[in-house]
């Protein structure tokens, strides 16, 4: 199976700085990571993804970084505002063996001062 | 809204109720999951159903029971549980299984928060 390790557990940053949250994960298997943002008492959302074949990918502000090799990917927020203020969870996929599904990260609260 | 609407949004129920909760959604996918969130384990995958089928049970108490008669349906059936069982749980689907395909990104429903007493 897959086992996500997500960093740090809560980030404060000044609204405009940059914010990086940091995933590993386990399998070499995995071949899909999503990053996904929960806002205080809504569903989770997905705010970007990227596939193994892939070294970044970019949207707007938000960026993905996979490291393949060293099996670790990253969420990059910048120009930070208070809206991106929210819980932001990694996952990666592992498909093998019978058993298909995403693991998620433990999740990374993330506080933009004013 | 996403397309996933999960009933009821909170139950409370005691240790010997039995209780099941509801997951529909409109969206034409042919995946669907259960998850657990609690503060111990913020996402935690319980069940995955493909085409109805169950690809995954990601070892949960025999005290979980879900059922997918069709594609647009999932239900969990709850019997005999524990305090420990009181968490958000959470609803979502996708076109296909995710991470199989680009355009098979799972889409959550708001959940159902849980308290068992």
């Amino acid at each position: 199976g897959e086992n996500v390790e997500q960093h740090p557990s809560t980030l404060s940053v000044q609204e405009g700085d940059s914010a990086v949250i940091k995933c590993t994960y386990s399998d070499s298997a995995s071949n899909y990571f999503p990053w996904y943002k929960q806002e205080l008492g809504k569903r989770p959302q997905l705010i970007i993804d990227i596939r193994s074949n892939v070294g970044e990918k970019k949207d707007q502000r938000i960026a993905v970084t996979l490291n393949k090799t060293a099996k670790h990917f990253s969420l990059h927020i910048t120009e930070t505002q208070p809206e991106d203020s929210a819980v932001y969870f990694c996952a990666g996929f592992y498909s093998g063996g019978g058993a298909d599904g995403l693991t998620f990260g433990k999740g990374t609260h993330l506080i933009i001062q004013p | 809204e996403t397309g996933v609407t999960q009933t009821p949004r909170h139950l409370v129920m005691g240790m010997t109720n039995k209780k099941s909760l509801k997951c529909e959604q409109h969206l034409g996918h042919n995946a669907m999951y259960w998850y657990k969130q609690s503060a111990k384990k913020p996402l935690e995958l319980m069940f995955v159903y493909n085409f109805k089928e169950q690809t995954e049970n990601n070892s949960v108490p025999s005290r979980f029971s879900p059922e997918c008669p069709n594609s647009s349906h999932l239900f969990l059936h709850l019997h005999t549980l524990q305090p420990e069982d009181s968490a958000l749980y959470l609803c979502a689907s996708s076109q296909g299984l995710a991470g199989v395909q680009a355009k098979n990104i799972q889409y959550f429903g708001a959940g159902t928060r849980l308290s068992v007493l």
